[in-house]
């Protein structure tokens, strides 16, 4: 069981570069996020999923672009990459502990992306 | 909107003794939930402890535990016996089941040193 799975661990883009940051569960989730954690901060939701085909801007939207169409899978697009959008990224996947009744969200390892 | 405030940047505790990581939050929702999460050097993010808002018993996850004020929005986290393994930052984050989403708010994080 590998959990909340993200790919690469680092990237470096030159400015105005586009690219994907891959995100895989297997957990059978249905909630899926995107957050952005910048030097000293919290982390950020950019985007999220609460079920296949369905998706919503979180907080800091501006500049990504998201798709769900599996259960799985939640892809990030950075289209024209800017300076201010390096940042550590880190996926998750929400769902239930029936055995607990209680949600839970568990996060990949982050993608720390630099942008120059 | 809601907002999760750690008043404390920076603690420090001696091996074996116990410390508490302060946490309040703001929301109007009734139903919501409250995470803490650790965050090692190597940037995972780690799920501590999660507490239901409609549960009045404080949850304890082995030598962590938290108290829970839901009139003060108070949500502080204890960590008994401290290991030098616990030296990381841990970020508090409420999830409002309101909107269906459970989209996370985090705090900007305490950093914890534990010394030998």
């Amino acid at each position: 069981n590998a959990g909340v799975t993200q790919t690469p661990k680092f990237r470096i883009l030159k400015i105005g570069q586009s690219m994907t940051l891959q995100c895989t569960q297997d957990m059978n989730h249905n909630y899926m996020y995107w957050y952005r954690q910048d030097p000293g901060m919290g982390l950020k939701l950019i985007y999220y999923s609460v079920g296949a085909g369905i998706t919503d801007k979180g907080e800091v939207p501006n500049g990504y672009n998201v798709s769900r169409s599996t259960t799985e899978d939640f892809p990030l697009r950075l289209e024209l990459a800017a300076p201010s959008q390096t940042s550590v990224y880190f996926c998750a996947s929400g769902g239930w502990d029936w055995g607990r009744s209680a949600y839970e969200q568990y996060f990949g390892p982050g993608t720390r992306l630099t942008v120059t | 909107a809601q907002t999760v405030t750690q008043s404390q940047p920076e603690m420090s505790v001696q091996e074996a003794e116990t410390v508490t990581l302060s946490c309040t939050y703001d929301t109007s929702e009734s139903n919501y939930y409250l995470f803490w999460y650790k965050q090692p050097p190597s940037r995972q993010m780690i799920l501590v402890i999660r507490q239901e808002a409609y549960k009045q018993q404080n949850a304890t996850e082995n030598r962590f535990s938290v108290n829970f004020q839901k009139a003060a929005k108070s949500f502080s986290l204890k960590i008994s016996d401290s290991q030098l393994g616990d030296t990381a930052m841990y970020f508090c984050a409420h999830g409002d089941s309101g909107a269906g989403s459970y989209q996370l708010t985090f705090g900007k994080g305490t950093k914890l040193s534990v010394i030998p």
